[in-house]
């Protein structure tokens, strides 16, 4: 089964950028991942699904100021130009193609300064 | 537009069962995998299992395997999770999701359980 693994959290300014990373373990790392956010006191909101050769295809409603990309067994969210209303928790998710179970990562918390 | 809304949450004593429902509209229901995904207080996201568009195969995490039933009446629009024996460890924020091309692309508001005496 996979695992995923993410920083537990980030910093930065507000106007600037920010990359998080997932990383796929190892035998995974061709898997697609999905990214979600999840705001404080809400329900997650799914953002993209980015695949190992770096397509991403984004939500409904999802910003321009948020892009996906891969290189080999990490797989990243940027956002740029952060608002504060970023600040959230960010998860990735991926699905076993073996069992049919579906997998999260820890999370990152995104504090904007 | 999308909606999923769960249901049937609130205090339940430990040992207790408890039927949570989630209620589809804004898409055509039976093409899409419905799973369920839980969150503690303070903690990350949790898998428990989906029930397949037809209904007629569901799937179940490890750590609950046993424990939990998922089951699906598509000419209501809605997945049901039973959740058996519940423990304190089961409180929780209980989300249902749509699944589109394997990545849950949209999740509902979540109804809370808290098993407490």
């Amino acid at each position: 089964q996979p695992v995923l693994t993410q920083s537990s959290s980030a910093s930065a300014s507000l106007g600037s950028s920010v990359k998080f990373t997932c990383t796929l373990s190892s035998g995974h790392r061709d898997y697609f991942i999905a990214w979600h956010r999840q705001r404080p006191g809400e329900a997650p909101r799914f953002l993209m699904k980015l695949e190992g050769s770096g397509r991403y295809n984004k939500g409904s409603g999802v910003p321009d100021r948020f892009s996906g990309s891969s290189s080999g067994a990490d797989r990243y969210l940027t956002i740029s130009n952060l608002q504060s209303e970023d600040e959230a928790d960010y998860y990735c998710e991926t699905w076993d193609i073996n069992t049919l179970h579906v997998v999260f990562g820890g999370g990152t918390k995104l504090t904007v300064l | 537009q999308v909606q999923l809304v769960a249901s049937g949450g609130g205090v339940v004593q430990p040992g207790r069962s408890l039927r949570l429902s989630c209620l589809g509209s804004g898409f055509t229901f039976t093409n899409h995998a419905i799973h369920w995904v839980r969150q503690a207080p303070g903690k990350g996201l949790e898998w428990l299992g989906l029930a397949a568009n037809h209904g007629r195969s569901q799937y179940y995490a490890d750590s609950v395997k046993g424990r939990i039933t998922i089951s699906r009446d598509n000419a209501k629009s809605t997945v049901y999770l039973q959740v058996d024996g519940l423990r304190p460890e089961d409180t929780a924020v209980y989300y249902c999701t749509r699944n589109a091309d394997h990545v849950n692309d949209f999740w509902g508001q979540g109804t809370l359980v808290t098993v407490s005496s």
